[in-house]
């Protein structure tokens, strides 16, 4: 079946420091990949896509690269601020023929610290 | 414009009690998602609706769950009995897919908190 594969977390970082959450997946079909993130008390919000291969999502100065050759959409930031403090989901959705869902993975914990 | 709204946002039952979660999707949304977010078991599908009809509901954990969406705009999660072990966040998302693109954007509504002592 379908599943996506991500780093444990907690990750503590230092504001402005590198960012980078591993996510790799294994899909029966040719998915669309997404990473969610999941601020304090909220519910979970996209942060970007990407639909097909080399495909790079963006936002919020997050990238990530769909890669099909090492099923990979790790995610990517240069420089981190405190408020980037949230869990951070790597999802996939296939379609099914009648309708899509996301298989998500198990989240990671950015905790970004002054 | 309105989100996904759910209700209640907050739950505190005694074990052996019905318990009934509520979501209004977006308007013009057709598909609807119902999730759960432990700290065990991360976030898990329970069932999805495409235009009102339930089209995968093997992620509900057992008879005692039940999920219902009798119109466009409204959906229900039960739980009877509810137990302990079903203490957790409980989400739902809807979304407006594109036959066949699957790059539809799921919105999260803020959740409902259940907590069975």
């Amino acid at each position: 079946g379908d599943s996506v594969t991500q780093m444990e977390g907690p990750v503590t970082l230092s504001e402005e420091a590198f960012l980078t959450i591993n996510c790799t997946y294994t899909a029966t079909g040719y998915p669309s990949l997404f990473w969610y993130v999941q601020y304090p008390g909220e519910g979970l919000q996209l942060l970007l896509k990407a639909t097909k291969a080399d495909d790079k999502g963006s936002n919020k100065g997050f990238e990530a690269t769909y890669r099909k050759e090492t099923t990979s959409f790790h995610l990517e930031k240069g420089s981190v601020q405190v408020s980037d403090s949230a869990v951070y989901f790597c999802a996939l959705s296939v379609w099914a023929g009648t309708a899509s869902k996301l298989t998500f993975g198990t989240g990671t914990r950015l905790q970004v610290t002054l | 414009d309105a989100g996904v709204i759910q209700s209640p946002r907050h739950e505190v039952t005694e074990m052996g009690q019905e318990v009934t979660l509520r979501c209004k999707p977006i308007s013009g949304h057709n598909s609807l998602f119902w999730y759960r977010q432990t700290m065990m078991r991360g976030l898990e599908l329970l069932i999805y609706f495409n235009n009102n009809v339930p089209i995968d509901d093997s992620g509900m954990p057992e008879d005692r769950f039940s999920a219902k969406m009798p119109n466009a705009s409204f959906s229900t999660l039960k739980i009877q009995p509810s137990e302990p072990r079903d203490s957790a966040v409980y989400f739902c998302a809807s979304t407006r897919w594109l036959v066949p693109a699957n790059t539809g954007e799921l919105f999260f509504g803020e959740g409902s908190r259940l907590t069975v002592l």
